[in-house]
C-alpha cells in the first residue's frame, strides 16, 4: 500500500509569490494535518482537516490557508511568501478524528520549500 | 499549553552503545499520549513508540525500550546496542485528551549519530 505521498518535493519560489503544496494520504485514512518543520527544530502544526472540514489550526498567518477534497487529499496554500517561510512542509495522515488519540501519525516525505 | 523539551540537541556514540534520549512534557490534561519518531535524512518522520498517560509500564520492543514517569513528567527511550542505521534525528510528541493526535506537540529533535 502507498504511504503518504507530497508534491513537489522541492520548490523555489521568490518572496511575495504564492506556493501551493499537495498531499494524499494513506488509502482508508480521512484526517490530513499540516506541519512545518523548519531547520534545526521540530513539526510545527499548521492544520488538521477532516471529512473536509478545518478542525484545527495552529499559531500561523492568515496567508496560510488548505482545504480537502472529497477523496481525502488535501492542499496547502501560501500566499504572499516571505523568506521565513522557508522550511519542509510536511503532511501526516491518521485514521479518523474520533478515534483513539493515541493513533499514530504517518507521515510523507514532505516538501522542501525555498523562498528567495 | 502543551510543550515538550529535548535537552540534547546531539549525541554521538560509537555501533554497540546503548544510548539514551531524554524527552520531558508539559500538559493540563490528565488524559495524553506520549510518542517518539525517527527521522532519517530522506526527511520522513517515522513512528517508533506510543504510551499513553494511564499506563506507566515501561516496555522493551526489540532493541527499544522505554522509561514513562508521569511523576517527573519524563518519557526517555532507549536504543540498546546502537547501530549506524539508528543514526538520525529523534523526536518526541505529545498529544492531550482536548486535540488528538494530529495536533502533536513536537520537541525540537536529539540528532543521534552512531559512529562505526
Amino acid at each position: 500500500d502507498a504511504g503518504v505521498t507530497q508534491s513537489p518535493t522541492h520548490l523555489i519560489k521568490t518572496r511575495g509569490q504564492h506556493v501551493t503544496l499537495r498531499c494524499s494520504p494513506i488509502s482508508g485514512h480521512k484526517s490530513v494535518s499540516w506541519y512545518q518543520q523548519v531547520l534545526g527544530q521540530g513539526p510545527q502544526f499548521i492544520f488538521q482537516y477532516y471529512e473536509k472540514e478545518e478542525r484545527g489550526r495552529g499559531n500561523f498567518p492568515d496567508r496560510f490557508s488548505a482545504r480537502q477534497f472529497p477523496n481525502y487529499s488535501s492542499e496547502l496554500n501560501v500566499n504572499a511568501l516571505l523568506l521565513g517561510d522557508s522550511a519542509l512542509y510536511l503532511c501526516a495522515s491518521s485514521p479518523d478524528l474520533t478515534g483513539p488519540i493515541g493513533s499514530p501519525l504517518h507521515f510523507g516525505n514532505g516538501t522542501r520549500l525555498t523562498v528567495t | 499549553a502543551q510543550k515538550v523539551t529535548q535537552a540534547q540537541t546531539e549525541i554521538s556514540v560509537v555501533e554497540k552503545e546503548d544510548v539514551t534520549l531524554d524527552c520531558v512534557y508539559e500538559t493540563r490534561d490528565t488524559t495524553y499520549y506520549l510518542f517518539w519518531y525517527k527521522q532519517p535524512p530522506s526527511g520522513e518522520l517515522v513512528f517508533l513508540i506510543r504510551r499513553n498517560s494511564f499506563d506507566e509500564q515501561n516496555e522493551i520492543s526489540g532493541r527499544y525500550s522505554w522509561n514513562f514517569q508521569k511523576s517527573t513528567s519524563s518519557f526517555n527511550f532507549t536504543i540498546t546496542a546502537s547501530q549506524v542505521v539508528d543514526s538520525a534525528v529523534y523526536f518526541c510528541a505529545l498529544s492531550a485528551r482536548n486535540t488528538n493526535a494530529g495536533k502533536s506537540t513536537f520537541g525540537d529533535g536529539t540528532t543521534l549519530t552512531v559512529k562505526p
